[in-house]
C-alpha cells in the first residue's frame, strides 16, 4: 500500500488549459501539503491543510487552487496553465505539531507547452 | 523567505570515502531533519534531530545541529555508489510547516 499517493504522474498540456492533480495518503495523518520542485531542484511549499483548513499559501498565484474534500485527500487544481507552471509538483502529509516526518508522493511531473 | 541553504550544491567523491554537507536556516526550529531524492522520485526522511539535540547517529549517517549558529551537517560515512542521490534538509516549527533547503546533489564514483 502507497502511503501517499498522486495521481497522474506525468502530464503535458498546453498553455491556458486547465489541469487537476489528486492526492491521497492513507496514513491518518492531519497534515497535507504541496510542493513545487523546479528545474534546478528548488523546493518550495505552496499550501498546507490540517484537518481540510488551510493554513499555509505561500505567494502562489491565484490560478492555483487546493481542495481538501476530507483529510486524507488534497487536491490541486491550475487554472489558465502558464509555461513557468511546469515543474514537479509534491503531495506531502505529516502528523500535526511539526515534530515528526514528511511522508512524500512520487510527484507529478507537469510540462506546460 | 524561510528557505534554508545548503552547501555544497554539488558534491562528488570516491566510493568509501566519507561526504558532508552543510545546512543553514534563517528561523527558530523545532526540530531539523534530512531527506533524500533519488532522481525522479519523491524525498524520503532520513534523520530528525530536535533543537535541543547537538548529535544525532543512525547507521552510516551522522547529525549535528548548532542552534546559535543556525547550521546543521549531514555526515555519510563510508559512502556507497547507491547513495549516489540529492539530500535536503529541512527545518520544521511547532506550526508544522516544513521549510527546505536548496539541496545538495551527491555522486558517489564506484
Amino acid at each position: 500500500d502507497t502511503a501517499v499517493s498522486q495521481t497522474p504522474k506525468y502530464l503535458v498540456t498546453q498553455m491556458g488549459n486547465d489541469k487537476s492533480i489528486k492526492c491521497e495518503q492513507n496514513l491518518g495523518h492531519d497534515t497535507m501539503y504541496w510542493y513545487k520542485q523546479d528545474s534546478k531542484k528548488f523546493l518550495k511549499i505552496m499550501f498546507s491543510y490540517n484537518n481540510k483548513e488551510l493554513i499555509i499559501n505561500e505567494t502562489v498565484p491565484n490560478r492555483f487552487s487546493p481542495k481538501s474534500p476530507d483529510k486524507a485527500h488534497l487536491n490541486l487544481h491550475i487554472n489558465s496553465l502558464e509555461l513557468g507552471d511546469s515543474a514537479v509538483y509534491f503531495c506531502a502529509s505529516a502528523l500535526a505539531g511539526g515534530t515528526g516526518e514528511l511522508f512524500f508522493g512520487e510527484g507529478s511531473r507537469l510540462t506546460v507547452l | 523567505s524561510q528557505q534554508g541553504e545548503e552547501d555544497p550544491q554539488a558534491l562528488s567523491i570516491q566510493e568509501g570515502e566519507n561526504a558532508t554537507m552543510n545546512c543553514s536556516y534563517k528561523t527558530s526550529i523545532n526540530n531539523l531533519q534530512w531527506y533524500r531524492q533519488n532522481s525522479g522520485r519523491g524525498l524520503v526522511h532520513l534523520i530528525l534531530i530536535r533543537s535541543n539535540e547537538r548529535e544525532k547517529h543512525s547507521g552510516r549517517l551522522r547529525v549535528t545541529l548548532d542552534t546559535s549558529k543556525k547550521s546543521s551537517s549531514l555526515l555519510i560515512t563510508a559512502s556507497r555508489a547507491a547513495d549516489t542521490a540529492s539530500y535536503f534538509c529541512a527545518t520544521a516549527n511547532t506550526g508544522n510547516q516544513f521549510y527546505f533547503g536548496t539541496g545538495t546533489s551527491l555522486t558517489v564514483i564506484p
